[in-house]
């Protein structure tokens, strides 16, 4: 059970470029989230799915864009990087069951830099 | 909106010392979740615990424990007797049940715990 996985761990993109930070569970969770860190800060929610098909924005999904057509993957698109953007990224999921507070299981991370 | 505040930034200890990290939140809910996390030097994020606004009994797991308390919205840590494997930046988060879907969470801004040998 390799539980939340994120691919790359480490990207530098040049001003303007774009790419996919790709997210993966084996939990079955319904539940999918992205959230990013910016240094000495905690973390904000970019946006976040309820099951294959469904998304929905969190607190900071300018310049951000996802898809869901598994449950098992929800991968993150950076279109025209900006330095703004330069953070690490966590993917998260958990339990479905609305309301009931389950605890979110999250990826190592991806560290991204843009220049 | 919900917010989580965690006042102190860094705390700095020598081992075998006990610290409380403090947490404040704000929910307009009356049912709601808060969680902690624990974010050590190669930047994982682990969960540490899970509690419900409507269960305010104090609990110990080992060396931590946590201190409920829905009259002043606080949501309390404290490591008995740190070590140094404890260094690490800790988080407070919320969950809202009126959410209707999503159980997303509001993190607090995080406490970097450091002990010293």
């Amino acid at each position: 059970n390799a539980g939340v996985t994120q691919t790359p761990k480490f990207r530098i993109l040049k001003i303007g470029q774009s790419m996919t930070l790709q997210c993966t569970q084996d939990m079955n969770h319904n539940y999918m989230y992205w959230y990013r860190q910016d240094p000495g800060m905690g973390l904000k929610l970019i946006y976040y799915s309820v099951g294959a098909g469904i998304t929905d924005k969190g607190e900071v999904p300018n310049g951000y864009n996802v898809s869901r057509s598994t449950t098992e993957d929800f991968p993150l698109r950076l279109e025209l990087a900006a330095p703004s953007q330069t953070s690490v990224y966590f993917c998260a999921s958990s339990y479905s069951r609305p309301g009931t507070g389950y605890e979110q299981f999250f990826g190592p991370g991806t560290r991204l830099t843009v220049l | 909106a919900q917010k989580v505040t965690q006042a102190q930034t860094e705390i700095s200890v020598v081992e075998k010392e006990d610290v409380t990290l403090d947490c404040v939140y704000e929910t307009r809910d009356t049912t709601y979740y808060l969680f902690w996390y624990k974010q050590p030097p190669s930047g994982e994020l682990v969960f540490l615990i899970r509690r419900n606004s409507f269960d305010e009994q104090n609990e110990i797991s080992g060396r931590y424990s946590w201190n409920f308390q829905k009259s002043t919205s606080s949501f309390n840590f404290t490591i008995t007797a740190s070590q140094v494997v404890d260094s690490a930046v800790y988080f407070c988060a919320l969950s809202e049940k009126g959410q209707a879907a999503g159980n997303k969470l509001t993190f607090g801004g995080g406490t970097r715990v450091l002990v010293k040998p």
